[in-house]
């Protein structure tokens, strides 16, 4: 079975700290994600990427960034974080692209609150 | 650009009465459709897909969804949930070509005994 890691399952941070977020797989996959969960809105992807060193936005990129230095290792990044940042992240991974047949993996969540 | 539309977002249900998860969906381009399960406590994962072939796409534990071209609906379908049914349902949406999954705002199902 895939397994997908977030490093921390909940985090509290205070406003203009920088904050990393981790996610771990462990199956080669080429695809990884990073979605925000907030009630309501359902999934909103923040940025994939499809290949080592290589990213793209998503469709709410504002105040991240992320990095993939590694395969298997997709982290997050709150340069400097706010408030509306407050919610639950969800990292995925897929071994191709979700219009290839190939399902996404998630992890279990990292739920961060800046205070 | 596509976006999807869950229209409700709770559905109180019975157990052993049947339920219907409505999503709709906005695309100028052809485009594969999932749905996603969410379990308390646990991450999402995928519980049946539409990418061609038949319109009427089954789950192992007793789901179903119809893909409707012409009304642009990919509707879930329990004919009698389980306690064990209890969760977040999403529905998503990939272009053909595309590379990243958009999803709805969930349907939170809540079968009472």
């Amino acid at each position: 079975d895939v397994k997908v890691t977030q490093s921390s399952r909940y985090l509290v941070k205070r406003t203009g700290e920088k904050v990393f977020l981790e996610c771990v797989q462990d199956m080669d996959h080429e695809n990884m994600f990073w979605y925000r969960q907030d009630p309501g809105l359902g999934l909103r992807l923040i940025y994939f990427s499809y290949d080592v060193k290589m990213k793209e936005k998503g469709d709410i990129p504002e105040g991240y960034s992320v990095s993939r230095e590694k395969k298997e290792r997709f982290s997050l990044i709150l340069e400097s974080a706010s408030t509306n940042q407050t919610s639950m992240y969800l990292c995925a991974s897929s071994l191709e692209a979700p219009a290839n047949n190939s399902p996404l993996h998630f992890g279990n969540g990292t739920r961060l609150t800046v205070t | 650009a596509q976006s999807v539309t869950q229209l409700d977002s709770q559905v109180p249900v019975f157990e052993e009465a049947p339920v219907e998860l409505r999503c709709n969906y906005s695309s100028s381009v052809s485009v594969y459709l999932f749905w996603y399960v969410q379990y308390p406590n646990q991450g999402l994962q995928l519980l049946l897909k539409y990418l061609s072939g038949s319109t009427l796409v089954e789950s192992i534990n007793g789901f179903e969804a119809e893909f409707n071209k012409s009304q642009t609906s990919f509707h879930l379908r329990k004919p009698s949930v389980h306690i064990s049914d209890t969760a977040e349902y999403f529905c998503a949406v990939t272009k053909a070509a595309g590379n990243k999954l958009t999803f709805g705002g969930g349907t939170r199902v809540l079968v009472k005994p």
